[in-house]
């Protein structure tokens, strides 16, 4: 099983540009959900999908969206990159919403020059 | 202050050592907890969860005192392999889990 699929591992992106961070799971769970890790925090919720088809804001949305484009998929927009968003992305998912069990991708190394 | 909080090591440790981290969290309604272990540049995976009673898994003991609202984490005979960051998470319902910043160990040979 291949679980968390994420994509890219690493970008770099000039101030202003916009990109999209893929992530799948095989898993058949129902919730996924995208984090930020940065240096001396934890890892901060941007935005999670409690199941097919619904999305909701966590801790940290501001100059974030998400699609949840299946039961598999949910994907992370950037529209327009600034220097705070330099950070490490991981994607996760749950069988249920919350539970704390949660599987990651590998993680998208993103920095905004 | 913090949700949970962690302290953020290191800890240096020769190989065969006992280690011990705790993690104290602020939310007295806190349902559920975990350790999990994230090796450098890697993905947090799921260590053990934390329950009331305490439970082991092998070298590892995981320990939740409710009291005083602290969980801990205890390694036996410390391997080299044992090397990475440990992050404690905490469930304080309704969605809302919060990660520590993580303690780093380092068995040395």
């Amino acid at each position: 099983n291949a679980g968390v699929t994420q994509t890219p591992k690493f970008q770099v992106l000039k101030t202003g540009q916009s990109m999209t961070l893929q992530c799948a799971q095989d898993m058949n769970h129902n919730s996924m959900y995208w984090y930020r890790q940065d240096p001396g925090m934890g890892l901060r919720l941007i935005y999670y999908s409690a199941s097919e088809g619904t999305t909701d804001k966590g801790e940290v949305p501001n100059g974030y969206n998400v699609s949840r484009l299946n039961k598999r998929e949910f994907s992370l927009r950037l529209e327009s990159a600034a220097p705070s968003q330099t950070s490490v992305y991981f994607c996760a998912s749950s069988d249920i919403l919350g539970q704390g069990k949660l599987f990651f991708g590998s993680g998208t190394q993103l920095s905004v020059l | 202050r913090k949700e949970v909080e962690q302290d953020p090591g290191p800890f240096n440790v020769p190989e065969g050592a006992t280690v011990a981290f705790n993690c104290t969290y602020s939310n007295s309604a806190s349902q559920s907890f975990f350790w999990y272990r994230q090796d450098c540049r890697k993905e947090p995976k799921l260590l053990m969860s934390v329950y009331s009673s305490g439970n082991e898994d092998g070298r590892f003991t995981a320990q939740l005192n409710r009291a005083s609202q602290y969980i801990s984490l205890l390694i036996r005979d410390s391997k080299l392999s044992d090397s990475a960051t440990y992050l404690c998470v905490v469930n304080a319902g309704a969605n809302n889990l919060f990660f520590g910043t993580g303690t780093r160990l380092t068995v040395i040979p």
